[in-house]
């Protein structure tokens, strides 16, 4: 079964500062994958997903996220983050059946 | 258009007592999932469904039953509610990729369940 791995669980950026958020999947075939952002008390959010071709994606809210397959890896980046990106971050990736999810990364942005 | 509502928004509920929690999307999907989030754990899969009339086991389905009469409904109850379920629950629906994995998924606003 797949499984995805965020060792990140908090993390602290100045506004205007860049961001990178880690994610390591393990998955048997090609993955399928997404990030997700939850604002409190709110559902989840795609920011984007990657399934083939152009391994650097884009997304929405100028967030990007490359699929490095031989680190099995798929990180969220920002280069200038906004106080409204403070939230939490699920990387996920999708199998036959289900996705399986991260534990999440809770961002805050300091002013 | 709506995507996907779940009722109600929160409850609080006796241990013992049965408890269904409603989720309705009119995205047409097939697939439907239910979640259960919890502080550090991120999302976990209790049940899910490919299509109406079949429903699947994910990874923490005890204690908790599904079913799925028509596309649009994929109600979650929990028989004899226990204060470990207390927890905030979430419904998604997704399509299928080409290749026939699970797609982007539209989740609910959420419930947020408390067993006492």
């Amino acid at each position: 079964a797949q499984s995805v791995t965020q060792p990140d669980i908090h993390i602290t950026v100045s506004e205007g500062a860049s961001l990178e958020l880690r994610c390591n999947y393990s998955y048997g075939a090609t993955p399928y994958l997404f990030w997700y952002v939850q604002s409190p008390g709110q559902g989840l959010q795609l920011l984007l997903k990657y399934f083939s071709g152009d391994t650097l994606v884009q997304g929405i809210k100028g967030f990007e996220a490359e699929f490095k397959r031989s680190q099995s890896s798929f990180n969220l980046r920002k280069p200038s983050v906004h106080w409204s990106d403070a939230a939490e971050y699920f990387c996920a990736v999708g199998g036959n059946n289900d996705m399986r999810f991260g534990a999440g990364t809770r961002l805050t942005v300091k002013p | 258009i709506a995507g996907i509502t779940q009722a109600p928004t929160s409850q609080i509920l006796a241990a013992g007592r049965r408890m269904t929690l409603r989720c309705t999307q009119d995205m047409r999907h097939n697939a439907m999932y239910w979640y259960r989030q919890d502080l550090g754990l991120g999302l976990r899969l209790i049940h899910y469904s490919n299509t109406a009339g079949t429903t699947g086991k994910g990874e923490v389905p005890d204690g908790y039953s599904v079913s799925r009469a028509n596309t649009d409904d994929f109600p979650l109850t929990l028989a004899s509610a226990v204060p470990s379920q207390t927890s905030v629950y979430f419904c998604a629906s997704s399509g299928r990729t080409s290749g026939g994995a699970v797609n982007e998924q539209f989740f609910g606003p959420g419930t947020r369940l408390t067993v006492l």
